[in-house]
């Protein structure tokens, strides 16, 4: 069976300074890893995903997520980040080739001005 | 709006009622996935649908809740008898294989918060 840790229930930072969300993943098999964002009041969107390939992945409003295989770890960063990115911020992980999706209990990010 | 869409977006029931939610997912998707979401929690999977088979379901989902998916297009999640611990945002999701990876990107609707009073 596959499980998502979550190390941070809050994150709380001042606008323009860097964050990372931490992420952990365990499973016996190989698997895609997901970041979802929630922003209040709406439903999940897909911010980022790792399937195959380069190790770094990028989103179109500046975060990125590194996948460490050795450390079974997917850690969500970006370097500068706005009001606009308060929300809540899950890690996901589906087993290759399979449909189902295992999130992890969720980030709260929380920029202050 | 193309996205998937649920109906009603807020229910209060009282316990003991029964309650039935509506999704509609995006029209090319074959795949159709509810979850619900508890407070501080992240999704938890509860039934997924290819076309209108049901291929999963959760053990999560009791005898009190069932799912169905007529012509595979639109979804409803009933649940009879509610209870208080049923209290939650109901989540439906939709995707479509793509491709050699078969990896299928979800769209997730908006969602319907149940509260049992």
């Amino acid at each position: 069976a596959q499980s998502v840790t979550q190390l941070d229930s809050q994150v709380p930072v001042f606008e323009e300074a860097p964050v990372e969300l931490r992420c952990n993943y365990s499973s016996s098999v190989s698997v895609y890893l997901f970041w979802y964002v929630q922003y209040p009041n709406q439903g999940l969107q897909l911010l980022l995903k790792y399937l195959s390939g380069s190790t770094l992945v990028e989103s179109i409003n500046g975060f990125e997520a590194e996948f460490n295989k050795s450390q079974t770890s997917f850690h969500l960063r970006k370097p500068s980040v706005h009001i606009s990115d308060t929300a809540e911020y899950f890690c996901a992980v589906s087993v290759t080739g399979g449909f189902k999706t295992i999130f992890g209990a969720g980030t709260r990010l929380f920029v202050k001005a | 709006d193309t996205g998937v869409s649920q109906d009603p977006r807020h229910k209060i029931t009282k316990r003991g009622q029964n309650v039935t939610f509506r999704c509609d997912p995006i029209s090319e998707h074959n795949r159709l996935y509810w979850y619900r979401q508890t407070l501080g929690q992240g999704p938890e999977f509860l039934t997924y649908f290819q076309n209108e088979a049901q291929l999963e379901k959760s053990r999560l989902l009791s005898d009190r809740f069932s799912a169905e998916r007529p012509k595979g297009s639109f979804s409803t999640l009933e649940i009879q008898r509610t209870e208080q611990g049923d209290s939650a945002m109901y989540l439906c999701a939709s995707s479509q294989a793509s491709g050699r990876i078969n990896y299928n990107e979800q769209f997730f609707g908006p969602g319907t918060r149940l509260t049992v009073l």
